[in-house]
């Protein structure tokens, strides 16, 4: 049974460049949670979402970040006009119910020149 | 806003040494988890506390959920090298649905 899955697992983008990451929950798993980690600090909420739903967007950012969880496919949160403050570790998380345990994906590192 | 204050930030000991690290919030949450996270990995699950006073070991490893289930510690017997990560404790539940509070994590060295 493959673990929560992420991609790409390293990207760098310029300034003003547009980044999108992937998150493909377990197998069974409707639920997904994105976090972000500043580097040597704990990990802060982002958004939860249900299939086609976002249940919780409180932890986002106002302007450029999105974040979708369709019928068919994985998750994806986008970030337009990255900045250098965007650079951190982006965890996905996925559970099979809203109060069960949340497993976690290897994280996608975004670096921005 | 729920919290947690992890503490210490930092702690760098010598193999064999014990050591405990605290997570403390003003908020009552549902369950209290602790989390371990190696460099360039996501946080694995290391144990859930559920009931307040509860008292959870794993090896060499014993964690605790305070009665008023505000607040947690993870204390490590005899710490060895392989210990050496970062600790995450997480909140579940409270005014939180759904989401995880963690804290701002320990980073753990054990010396050989």
């Amino acid at each position: 049974n493959a673990g929560v899955m992420q991609n790409p697992r390293h990207l760098v983008r310029r300034r003003g460049q547009e980044a999108r990451l992937r998150c493909s929950p377990m197998k069974g798993h409707s639920h997904v949670y994105w976090y972000r980690q500043l580097p040597e600090e704990g990990l802060k909420f982002m958004v939860y979402l249900q299939k086609e739903n976002i249940i919780d967007e409180s932890g986002m950012p106002k302007e450029r970040f999105s974040a979708e969880f369709p019928k068919e496919g994985p998750s994806i949160l986008r970030i337009q006009q990255v900045v250098r403050g965007d650079s951190a570790a982006y965890f996905c998380a996925s559970s099979p119910g809203r109060q069960d345990t949340q497993y976690f994906g290897p994280g996608t590192r975004l670096t921005v020149l | 806003t729920q919290l947690l204050e992890q503490s210490p930030q930092f702690l760098s000991i010598q193999e064999g040494e014990n050591l405990t690290v605290y997570c403390n919030s003003s908020s009552v949450f549902s369950s209290l988890q602790w989390y371990r996270q190696e460099p360039g990995e996501g946080p694995v699950l290391l144990v859930t506390v559920v009931t307040g006073g509860e008292v959870k070991k794993l090896k060499r490893l014993t964690f605790q959920f305070g009665d008023a289930r505000k607040d947690s510690s993870l204390h490590i017997t005899a710490a060895q090298p392989g210990d050496t990560g970062l600790y995450l404790c997480a909140g579940v539940g409270g005014t939180s649905y759904g989401k995880l509070t963690f804290g701002q994590g320990t980073i753990l060295t054990v010396h050989p």
